[in-house]
């Protein structure tokens, strides 16, 4: 079975252009979300999605960041314009989504390195 | 958001068993606490979960206290392959919080 799979695997812009990142979550995984990764910490959560709706965005920076799951499968998170604070790997996960979300297992993507100049 | 202690950083020997300690005083009963670990250059992958009574899996073991404010995950017999960044999560149904992790380095 494919795992979470995450392209670009590396970007490099120049600051205030816009960049998108797309993520094609595991089969019949419900749940959806999007992770910052600064280096030497842990991931920090963007936005979660159970199926198409976005459940939990609060930790999303609304000026300049965008994302979306329509049909509630694959995802594209967007940045427009790019900071220089914005360089980071940038994770995607997914999960069953089962009843009981505390024990639902999340399967990360390899993640996309920015590097914003 | 119930926050998880770690040690920065840790080393161990290849084939020797391993206590990666975590602490998580402020856990409250509905928290899972789960262990992931990533790999440099990769995404974090899940390694074991339990709520009160230890657990062992394929990959490790979790040895959780008593009171729950602490939690140990046990590797058995340390590989170069374990060397990674270990993140000891408590986890409810809205939130996962990963924390800063624990450093594994395994000496060959």
């Amino acid at each position: 079975e494919a795992g979470v799979v995450q392209s670009p695997r590396y970007k490099i812009i120049e600051k205030k252009q816009p960049v998108a990142f797309w993520c094609n979550p595991i089969s019949g995984h419900n749940t959806l979300y999007w992770y910052l990764q600064n280096l030497g910490q842990g991931p920090e959560l963007l936005i979660r999605y159970e199926n198409e709706e976005a459940v939990d965005d609060s930790q999303l920076p609304k000026d300049r960041f965008s994302a979306e799951r329509l049909k509630g499968v694959d995802s594209t998170l967007k940045i427009q314009p790019a900071e220089l604070g914005d360089s980071a790997v940038y994770l995607c996960a997914s999960s069953p989504g089962q009843k009981g979300g505390s024990t639902d297992t999340q399967y990360f993507g390899p993640g996309t390195r920015l590097t914003v100049l | 958001d119930a926050k998880t202690t770690q040690p920065n950083s840790m080393e161990s020997n290849e084939e020797e068993p391993v206590h990666l300690p975590c602490n998580h005083s402020t856990i409250s009963g509905t928290d899972y606490i789960h262990w992931y670990r990533q790999l440099p250059s990769q995404g974090p992958e899940y390694v074991i979960h339990g709520l009160t009574s230890n657990v062992n899996n394929r990959m490790a073991s979790l040895a959780i206290a008593e009171d729950r404010k602490s939690s140990t995950l046990i590797l058995h017999r340390a590989t170069l392959r374990d060397a990674a960044v270990y993140y000891c999560i408590l986890r409810d149904v809205n939130k996962f919080y990963f924390g800063s992790g624990t450093k594994l380095n395994v000496k060959p």
